[in-house]
């Protein structure tokens, strides 16, 4: 199993301009989620999916839309990148989706807003 | 409202000395805590988690941590420190019920020195 993966690893944005960060898990997960990760600030969900066609937003998900038409994908949209959206995104997945349960990272994404 | 609070952000350890890294929750319901590690460059993976089983929760690469109540806190802790520890250290809490989602603390760096 290679788990969950992200790509793109690194991209530099323009402000104003769109990207699609991709996530995918072959565990068969139901639960999907999207956080960013901020120097000093930890992990902030930004949305989640508790199944194909069913999301959820979090705790800032300002400036991003998410969909999810598979089990396995879910990406997150940016759709006028602006620089406080410069930040480390990371992909998770959890089988439950209940309060115990462990929740499994992809290596996430860097992101830069100029 | 339910946190989770990391005192510090680095910890500088000499190897083979002990490795403690403080973790306080601030909770009106019984909470679950979790500590997440990540090295660099990658994502973030399970050290170990309290379900409100034993008190004393045993994880990976020797690491294990304690749920004190009466101090509300869950300290990592591992009895000699290797070069490979070298991390970021989350703490983290949910709790019961269909919404909660993990809540994580700013994080931790832990440098181990030779």
């Amino acid at each position: 199993n290679a788990g969950v993966t992200q790509t793109p690893k690194f991209r530099i944005l323009k402000i104003g301009q769109s990207m699609t960060l991709q996530c995918t898990q072959d565990m068969n997960h139901n639960y999907m989620y999207w956080y960013r990760q901020d120097p000093g600030m930890g992990l902030k969900l930004i949305y989640y999916s508790v199944g194909a066609g069913i999301t959820d937003k979090g705790e800032v998900p300002n400036g991003y839309n998410v969909s999810r038409s598979t089990t396995e994908d879910f990406p997150l949209r940016l759709e006028l990148a602006a620089p406080s959206q410069t930040s480390v995104y990371f992909c998770a997945s959890s089988y439950w989706g209940t309060s115990t349960d462990t929740q499994y990272f992809g290596p996430g994404t860097r992101l830069t807003v100029l | 409202a339910q946190s989770v609070t990391q005192l510090g952000s680095h910890v500088s350890v000499s190897e083979g000395a002990l490795v403690l890294l403080r973790c306080n929750y601030s909770s009106s319901v019984p909470p679950y805590l979790f500590w997440y590690v990540q090295y660099p460059n990658q994502g973030l993976q399970l050290l170990l988690k309290y379900t409100s089983a034993a008190t004393l929760v045993k994880g990976i690469n020797g690491f294990e941590a304690e749920f004190k109540k009466s101090e509300t806190s869950f300290h990592l802790t591992k009895p000699s420190a290797h070069m490979s520890d070298a991390a970021e250290y989350f703490c983290a809490v949910s709790f019961t019920g269909a919404n909660s989602k993990l809540t994580f603390g700013k994080g931790i760096t832990l440098s181990v020195r030779p």
